[in-house]
């Protein structure tokens, strides 16, 4: 079984401040990492992932992440947030037989002015 | 035009009527998903479909049902709807061929907003 825990359910920061979104995962099988993010009234979208490689990944909007397999962690970075950052964020594992993604239960990014 | 379509994009329903959430994609991915988001617990996987002839429950399942109509369409169905129900429904898709690679890897519709009263 796999699991993810996302360390902070909401961060708060201000405008051109740097962001870390933690996020631990478990699992006994070699994993696939991601990370989506869902605009206000809006389904989810793809950030960033993780499949082999490098262990810094880049994504849109200038967010990178960093693979880390000794922690079992693959927090998310940006060095400077704009307003149109806030979201929610959602670091997901998959792995095993069948690929199936599991969320950890996300965290709010609230870029204040 | 969307990949995911999710219709209908809200409504509102009362305790015990029967409700179907409908999805349809255009990506031609052969694996489907449902996907349940309620505040501060992310999201939750009800049924997944690998084909057309394959139906699986996941970690919330009691209470819903699917079917898989076709590669393109699959639908979600509450019985009799519950205010428990409320919540944001997402379709999803997945692709275990097309990169070569299965990753898991999803792609959402735009979210189906439930509301049992």
């Amino acid at each position: 079984a796999q699991s993810v825990t996302q360390l902070d359910s909401q961060v708060p920061v201000f405008e051109e401040a740097p962001v870390e979104l933690r996020c631990n995962y478990s699992s006994s099988v070699s994993v696939y990492l991601f990370w989506y993010v869902q605009y206000p009234n809006q389904g989810l979208q793809l950030l960033l992932k993780y499949l082999s490689g490098s262990t810094l990944v880049k994504g849109i909007n200038g967010f990178e992440a960093e693979f880390n397999k000794s922690q079992t962690s693959f927090h998310l970075r940006k060095p400077s947030v704009h307003i149109s950052d806030t979201a929610e964020y959602f670091c997901a594992v998959s792995g095993g037989s069948n690929y199936k993604l599991t969320f950890g239960k996300g965290t709010l990014l609230t870029v204040n002015p | 035009d969307a990949d995911v379509t999710q219709t209908p994009r809200n409504r509102i329903t009362k305790t015990g009527k029967r409700i179907m959430l409908e999805c349809s994609q255009t990506k031609g991915h052969d694996r489907m998903y449902w996907y349940r988001q309620d505040p501060g617990l992310g999201l939750r996987l009800i049924y997944y479909s690998f084909d057309v002839k394959d139906i699986n429950k996941g970690e919330i399942s009691d209470g819903y049902s699917v079917s898989r109509q076709a590669q393109a369409k699959f639908s979600l169905s509450l019985e009799s709807a519950i205010p428990n129900q409320t919540a944001l429904y997402f379709c999803a898709t997945s692709d275990p061929h097309g990169t070569g690679t299965n990753t898991g890897e999803l792609f959402f519709g735009e979210g189906s907003r439930l509301t049992v009263l």
